[in-house]
């Protein structure tokens, strides 16, 4: 089956420690995104790329890293130096950039205490 | 920057009764997109429904339609014959070079 892949669905973390995030896509798209959600909040864009290699950063990306070294597959890296990194992800892909809907996957939940 | 507002943080109506979510966004742009996701209890998002700026036809997806009004900047969506799935979050999302997100509005649907 097509889709977007994201694992674990539930993450624990100790403060001070790096985590990284999958997120991985078969359905051959060339852009791919992540967002984090807050309770009573909508999505907020932290990194997307639109091709291998390239990334650009989004709203709130202070305290996140990402690489795209293949197609298929955008990890999301949760540095110690992210104040607030209790929240859930979710990942996203689409064909391209603007017009094109986004697919979304499953979602990780992080909690660091 | 885009910005989209969704006025109603939660509503509540019966089964089968027919219920209206409210949007409104804020651009510049003339050519984009607007969309309506839905995230059950599973927190899985949903495409429900997309709209062209450009066409001035209402999409329509079965059970689910909008009201699109471009110079208003509002974009409502309509569920008809309301059921039991359709209790979930439900976000208006604004398609420029990024998607933006309003806030969301809660929706249960009772029986």
């Amino acid at each position: 089956d097509g889709g977007i892949t994201q694992s674990p669905k539930y993450l624990f973390r100790k403060e001070g420690q790096n985590v990284t995030l999958s997120c991985e896509q078969n359905l051959n798209h060339d852009a791919m995104y992540w967002y984090r959600q807050d309770p009573g909040q909508g999505l907020r864009l932290i990194y997307y790329s639109q091709i291998v290699n390239d990334f650009q950063k989004g709203d709130i990306a202070e305290g996140y890293s990402v690489s795209r070294e293949k197609k298929e597959s955008f990890p999301l890296t949760v540095t110690s130096a992210q104040k607030n990194p209790t929240a859930f992800y979710l990942c996203a892909s689409s064909p391209g950039l603007g017009t094109y809907e986004q697919y979304f996957g499953p979602g990780t939940r992080l909690t660091v205490t | 920057a885009q910005t989209v507002t969704q006025s109603q943080p939660e509503m509540s109506v019966q089964e089968a009764e027919t219920v209206t979510l409210s949007c409104t966004y804020d651009t510049s742009e003339n050519n984009y997109y607007l969309f309506w996701y839905k995230q059950p209890p599973s927190r899985q998002m949903i495409l429900v429904i997309r709209q062209e700026a450009y066409k001035q036809q209402n999409a329509t997806e079965n059970r689910f339609s909008v009201n699109f009004q471009k110079a208003a900047k509002s974009f409502s969506l309509k569920i008809s014959d309301s059921q039991l799935g359709d209790t979930a979050m439900y976000f208006c999302a604004f398609m420029g070079l990024k998607l933006v997100f309003g806030q969301g509005t809660r929706l249960t649907i009772n029986p």
